[in-house]
């Protein structure tokens, strides 16, 4: 069964300084790994995906994250911290093949940044 | 504008009431989804469309109902819920089953 981890509830971090969200998961064969911003009061936004390629995958408003096969992490990244960024962060897998449709989402991450 | 649109935003019930959520996503997908999102629990998978048919039924009680009358639109009728189904309901939709899954600004249901 595949699942995925979010070890940290909360991750404060000062403006301008690097932010790293951290997600471990656990899935039959290669991975299919997303990320998701929920603002206050909103839906899910998708950030970014890795499917296969590169291991550095780039995604919207300057995020990244990097697939660490070895240590079947899937950390997000982000330079520089913004205010804006403080949000609730979701980490979520899949298993790869065509009859494999269902996203597993982690507990959420609430990421502050601090002005 | 996320391209999937749901209302209410936010709804009321009391235990004996009936009401539905309505979600219809323009984005031109053939997969659509219901999540429910409680406080400190994982997002829940509650049913699955594709091609307007039903796909998955995670062991949801049957006071929840949904119906895809097409592609683009899909509702969760509610009947006689109980207090510990207030949360966030969830709508989204997807190109094929497994594909990016884009989701809607959800609807917020209390149940007194």
């Amino acid at each position: 069964a595949q699942s995925v981890a979010q070890p940290e509830d909360q991750v404060n971090v000062a403006e301008g300084n690097p932010l790293t969200v951290k997600c471990t998961y656990s899935v039959s064969g290669n991975p299919y790994l997303f990320w998701y911003v929920q603002y206050p009061n909103r839906g899910l936004q998708f950030l970014l995906k890795y499917i296969t390629g590169d291991n550095l995958v780039k995604g919207s408003y300057g995020f990244e994250a990097e697939f660490n096969k070895s240590q079947t992490s899937f950390h997000l990244k982000k330079p520089s911290a913004l205010v804006s960024d403080s949000a609730l962060y979701f980490c979520a897998v899949r298993e790869p093949g065509a009859g494999s449709y269902q996203l597993t989402f982690g507990k959420g991450t609430k990421l502050s940044v601090i002005p | 504008e996320t391209g999937v649109t749901q209302t209410p935003r936010h709804l009321v019930m009391g235990m004996t009431n009936k009401k539905s959520l309505k979600c219809e996503q323009h984005l031109g997908h053939n997969a659509m989804y219901w999540y429910k999102q409680s406080a400190k629990k994982p997002l829940e998978l509650m049913f699955v469309y594709s091609l307007e048919e039903r796909v998955e039924n995670n062991s949801v009680p049957s006071r929840f109902s949904p119906e895809c009358p097409n592609s683009s639109h899909l509702f969760l009728h509610l009947h006689t819920l109980q207090p510990e189904d207030s949360a966030l309901y969830l709508c989204a939709s997807s190109q094929d089953m497994g594909n990016t899954i884009y989701f809607g600004e959800g609807s917020w249901l209390t149940v007194v």
